[in-house]
């Protein structure tokens, strides 16, 4: 089945860790984002890439990281830089970047909690 | 640069209800809109978009919105809310990327 595949579902870091959250989709699709869902603020963008081998950051990259070095493929790093990292953490895709009103099509999330 | 204003953050309505989630945004050209619903700890799933053409846009679960451009706005409706309604749904707009609302959490009660 075509879709956008996230793993863990939950992870449990430790303060000072660095974790990766992965995420890989078989849509083909050529942009791939990175939100993070906190209660009551919506979505926010960490990062984003419209091509393999470069993306951008978003509206709130720092403590994060990503690499791009395959289509089907976009890993978030959440480093122990990140002072809030607890929140759930959406992967999404799309056949071309949003301007063209192409639609994002998301994953089922993960669940990042620092113990 | 665009955005989008959610207009109340929880609504709640009884089961054969009509359902309005409100959306307005700002965007300096033609917008694309969109609703998104979320189930608890689930992604978020397209229930509708609009790119250009008929402002009456319908989507899944009979859920339908109206671009109006004189009032930017594009509100969800729904005639008859039933219990599986219930969940959060999310307006978003995309000029160079795709910027989303707050989030409305509809309650269906029995």
């Amino acid at each position: 089945d075509g879709g956008i595949t996230q793993s863990p579902k939950y992870l449990f870091r430790k303060e000072g860790q660095n974790v990766t959250l992965s995420c890989e989709q078989n849509l083909n699709h050529d942009a791939m984002y990175w939100y993070r869902q906190d209660p009551g603020q919506g979505l926010r963008l960490i990062y984003y890439s419209q091509i393999v081998n470069d993306f951008q950051k978003g509206d709130i990259a720092e403590g994060y990281s990503v690499s791009r070095e395959k289509k089907e493929s976009f890993p978030l790093t959440v480093t122990s830089a990140q002072k809030n990292p607890t929140a759930f953490y959406l992967c999404a895709s799309s056949l071309r970047d949003p301007s063209s009103g192409n639609t994002i099509y998301f994953g089922e999330g993960s669940w990042l909690t620092v113990v | 640069a665009q955005s989008v204003t959610q207009l109340g953050s929880h609504v709640s309505v009884s089961e054969g209800a009509l359902v309005l989630l409100r959306c307005n945004y700002s965007s300096s050209v033609p917008p694309y809109l969109f609703w998104y619903v979320q189930y608890p700890n689930q992604g978020l799933q397209l229930l509708l978009k609009y790119t250009t053409g008929a402002t009456l846009v319908k989507g899944i679960n009979g859920f339908e919105a109206e671009f109006k451009k004189s009032e930017t706005s594009f509100h969800l409706t729904k005639p008859s809310a039933h219990m599986s309604d219930a969940a959060e749904y999310f307006c978003a707009v995309s000029e160079n990327d795709m910027r989303f609302g707050a989030g409305t959490r509809l309650t269906v009660k029995p």
